[in-house]
């Protein structure tokens, strides 16, 4: 089952922050975040796994909160490279990376 | 440097040609890779795992015979779109991950294909 990614789009100024949220109805293992820019191939950010932990890669960071089976991506002091649509891919059975679901996406725009 | 190549980039056929679609890890021998389907605007889409040196798994509605895998080596694997139609127009991506090193590992995208059947 898809998890549902909120919001579908959100268009930032230079230096703002953003929240995009990964929900799911289904327990889960782990979450993968992704970003994919307009016509390339998605880009690895960063794995969650159960355990309600928070990983960070210079101002990008990530929480996992197991209870509410939900993932949520912190984007701080965005810039224009941040540009993109951002997937969350859950993991509904242990599997890891060999079966991931991936949401439909939102779309990041950081305007100057 | 690049993790995985796959090509081509863009391919623009007549209908009822076949496309082949080549995907090589270049960093790890990867004795998985997936297969994906991206339609404009919207999410991955898994079509298959492909298995060194057995059959491929299939997603629920993903055509075997539609669209045929061979993954005959530990760095390539193959996707060939047989007697393409326009509805099978889409960007097909690749990916490869590290399985020696656990199952929570990163998945590196190949670049795509757009394949565009006329």
């Amino acid at each position: 089952q898809q998890p549902v990614q909120s919001p579908q789009a959100v268009i930032l100024r230079e230096g703002e922050d953003a929240v995009i949220n990964c929900s799911s109805s289904k327990a889960l293992y782990s979450v993968h975040w992704y970003r994919q820019k307009h016509g390339e191939a998605p880009v690895f950010l960063m794995i969650l796994l159960k355990g309600g932990e928070q990983k960070g890669h210079e101002k990008i960071s990530a929480s996992f909160n197991e209870k509410k089976q939900q993932s949520s991506l912190y984007l701080t002091a965005s810039q224009l490279s941040y540009s993109g649509t951002y997937f969350c891919g859950t993991d509904f059975s242990g599997a890891g990376s060999y079966q991931l679901t991936f949401g439909k996406g939102t779309k990041l725009s950081v305007i100057p | 440097g690049a993790v995985v190549s796959q090509h081509p980039s863009w391919v623009i056929c007549k209908s009822g040609t076949s496309v082949k679609i080549e995907c090589r890890s270049l960093d790890f021998q990867a004795t998985t890779m997936f297969w994906y389907r991206q339609f404009p605007k919207q999410s991955l889409m898994l079509m298959a795992t492909s298995n060194e040196g057995s059959k491929a798994t299939y997603e629920q509605g993903v055509e075997k015979d539609k669209f045929l895998i061979n993954h005959a080596s530990l760095t390539l694997s193959t996707l060939t779109v047989t007697s393409a139609h326009p509805e099978d127009s889409s960007f097909y991506i690749c990916s490869v991950t590290n399985i020696q090193r656990g199952s929570n590992q990163p998945q590196h995208f190949g670049d795509g294909t757009r394949l565009s059947i006329l």
